[in-house]
């Protein structure tokens, strides 16, 4: 089933940017699709984004288009999400996730990282 | 890409069925079979139970199945166990090939 562990959560000032990654490990990476989903504190799942298993397929949930870029290199069996112009509304554990193909269940989760926008 | 409905709080006790429904429309629950469930208990990350409507992964224990009638699906709990008790979320994949999850369900067992 492998291991997923998120990192490069931290406090930032809105409007600034972060970069996510998550290590992939006991698995063969490029065979999945990989997700981002937060959960901003005491609330429910957020779906965030998606990308293929070679990097050329990506989707964004409507309130983080052209702010968030996700991305992938299977050569270091990670995934990143690159987060621009944050908002406090994106305070939140971000968690990744692989599933077998793009439109398929996220079968194994990270314990997330945690991104605190605040001035 | 908005959130599918479910219930807030669901309760049973133990070794009764629960069921918790979650309700979209015919652009995500409505139109693949994807619909999935997930069990999350407090501090930790999600864990699926079911997926494609009524497939479980291996594990997970039989007492849990899905459902799907046109645009509400859902999750029963037979049996149900103290370890049981946690918040369920739904999700499907829409027309767009994006994922949308329900509000989640806090299951207490009484």
């Amino acid at each position: 089933e492998g291991q997923l562990v998120e990192s490069g959560g931290v406090v930032v000032q809105p409007g600034g940017s972060l970069r996510l990654s998550c290590a992939a490990s006991g698995f063969t990476f490029e065979d999945y699709a990989m997700h981002w989903v937060r959960q901003a504190p005491g609330k429910g799942l957020e779906w965030v984004s998606l990308i293929n298993w070679d990097g050329t397929t990506t989707y964004y949930v409507d309130s983080v288009k052209g702010r968030f870029t996700i991305s992938r290199d299977n050569n270091k069996n990670s995934l990143y999400l690159q987060m621009n112009s944050l908002r406090i509304e994106d305070t939140a554990l971000y968690y990744c996730a692989k599933g077998r193909a793009v439109i398929t269940p996220l079968e194994r989760w990270g314990q997330g990282t945690l991104v605190t926008v605040s001035s | 890409q908005s959130a599918l409905t479910q219930p807030a709080s669901v309760s049973g006790s133990p070794g009764q069925s629960i069921t918790i429904s979650c309700s979209g429309t015919r652009s995500d629950v409505g139109y693949y079979n994807y619909v999935s469930w997930y069990q999350q208990h407090p501090g930790t990350a999600p864990k699926l139970m079911v997926f494609d409507v009524s497939h479980r992964p291996s594990g997970v224990s039989n007492r849990f199945s899905g459902s799907k009638s046109g645009v509400t699906a859902s999750l029963t709990i037979s049996g149900l166990q103290a370890e049981d008790e946690a918040v369920y979320y739904c999700s499907a994949y829409t027309s767009s090939n994006t994922l949308v999850f329900g509000g989640g369900t806090k299951l207490t067992v009484l």
